[in-house]
């Protein structure tokens, strides 16, 4: 089973600063790595998909890279509305394919 | 757009089976494939399986032994079903629609439900 650790589990900024978080695999997902905003008592919305590309409606602020093990999201400049917990997902190979996640980095002000 | 809602009882006893449905509405579920995720409280997501729209199911290995899914295209709905439930399987379930890549195969979950929290309690 593929690992996912996100880090750091918790990252304190002010609106407009830069935010970056990171994820790592335990083993090459190529670039099939998706990232999640959830906000509190929300439902997660699928921000990236394959490792860089925005979901429909998801501001430019929002951007994502990296492949194999690697991955990164990065918020240009932090909205108070961004102030959330953002998880990385993968899926194993198919077609016996299980999802998972990572436990998740919370962006607190 | 499509949406999805998840309902069913809000607590069930312990060695009891929980049930939930998803109904899916502004689009068919045939097509499709469609998943069940669960947040502790407080806690992080966890994939519970996977239903398509003709039937066939994945789930993940660590309930495998005691979930079952199903899927009724005339009512656009799919449902859930968990055996001999703990305090453990206190959570938030969440159904959701999957991404598919331009090979046929779920991705991602490009769509949620708002969730429905399951207390287990006598």
């Amino acid at each position: 089973e593929i690992v996912l650790t996100q880090s750091p589990a918790t990252l304190s900024l002010s609106p407009g600063e830069r935010a970056t978080l990171s994820c790592r695999a335990s083993q090459s997902v190529r670039n099939g790595l998706a990232w999640y905003q959830q906000t509190a008592g929300q439902a997660p919305r699928l921000l990236i998909y394959d490792a860089s590309n925005r979901a429909t409606d998801v501001p430019a602020r929002f951007s994502g890279s990296g492949s194999g093990t690697g991955f990164t999201l990065t918020i240009s400049s932090l909205e108070p509305e961004d102030f959330a917990v953002y998880y990385c997902q993968q899926r194993s190979n198919w077609p016996f394919s299980t999802w998972t996640f990572g436990q998740g980095t919370k962006v607190e002000i | 757009q499509v949406q999805l809602q998840e309902s069913g009882p809000g607590l069930v006893k312990p060695s009891e089976t929980l049930s939930l449905t998803c109904t899916v509405s502004g689009g068919s579920i045939s097509g499709y494939y469609w998943s069940w995720i669960r947040q502790p409280p407080g806690k992080g997501l966890e994939w519970i399986g996977y239903i398509y729209y003709s039937g066939s199911t994945n789930y993940n290995p660590s309930l495998k032994s005691r979930v079952s899914m199903s899927v009724d295209t005339s009512k656009n709905h799919f449902s859930l079903k968990l055996s001999s439930v703990t305090a453990a399987d206190t959570a938030v379930y969440y159904c959701a629609k999957h991404k598919v890549n331009d090979y046929g195969v779920p991705e991602y979950f490009q769509h949620w439900g708002q969730g429905t929290l399951v207390t287990v309690s006598s």
